[in-house]
């Protein structure tokens, strides 16, 4: 079965510190791979995804992720922190072809906390 | 252009009363999914259509809950005899085209059910 693993509940920066927020994944087959973040009291924005291609993958606001096959990671990164960027921020994985690959699995979310 | 949209936006039911969740997709997506996000949590998947047809719903936790999306467009969660432990955020969340693993969801602001 598809899992997402998130290790870190929290992380904090200083604004204008470039920023990690760590994700592994488990699949079978190829890897789908989504970031999405969540503000207070709103639905989920989507950031980047991952399908083929180009390891490094560029999104919105700024943001940009990693895939890594043999590390089975996709860490999301931006080079300098904003206040803005506070949020709970989720890494999602998309279902195999055997077990309804439409569905998204996601992560347990981590909380950014960027200082000024 | 307009975004997915859910209401109402907060729900407050007591114990064993049913409830009903709408759904309005972005206009021309095929496929429409709901998630439960319990507190502190990542959501979870409930169920899928494509158009009206209801291809997986392998997430409902039972029997009291309910989807439909008679038109292919607006969608119902009903959640029967409801219970203090369906208390989460429903989110809903749509996208254009079917089967198609690189297709982006994108999501509601969330209805915020609590069973009291």
């Amino acid at each position: 079965a598809q899992s997402v693993a998130q290790p870190e509940d929290q992380v904090n920066v200083a604004e204008g510190n470039p920023l990690t927020v760590k994700c592994t994944y488990s699949v079978s087959g190829n890897p789908y791979l989504f970031w999405y973040v969540q503000y207070p009291n709103r639905g989920l924005q989507f950031l980047l995804k991952y399908i083929t291609g180009d390891n490094l993958v560029k999104g919105s606001y700024g943001f940009e992720a990693e895939f890594n096959k043999s590390q089975t990671s996709f860490h999301l990164k931006k080079p300098s922190a904003l206040v803005s960027d506070s949020a709970l921020y989720f890494c999602a994985v998309r279902g195999g072809m055997n077990t309804g690959f439409q569905k998204l699995v996601f992560g347990t979310g981590t909380r950014l906390l960027v200082s000024p | 252009g307009a975004g997915v949209s859910q209401s109402p936006r907060y729900k407050v039911a007591k114990r064993g009363q049913d409830v009903a969740l709408r759904c309005d997709p972005i206009s021309g997506h095929v496929s429409l999914f709901w998630y439960q996000q319990a507190l502190g949590q990542g959501p979870e998947f409930l169920t899928y259509f494509q158009n009206e047809a209801q291809l997986d719903k392998s997430g409902l936790p039972s029997d009291r809950f309910f989807a439909e999306r008679p038109e292919g467009s607006v969608s119902t969660l009903k959640i029967q005899r409801t219970q203090q432990e369906d208390s989460a955020v429903y989110l809903c969340a749509s996208s254009f085209h079917r089967d198609r693993v690189a297709d982006t969801q994108y999501f509601g602001p969330g209805t915020r059910l609590t069973v009291l």
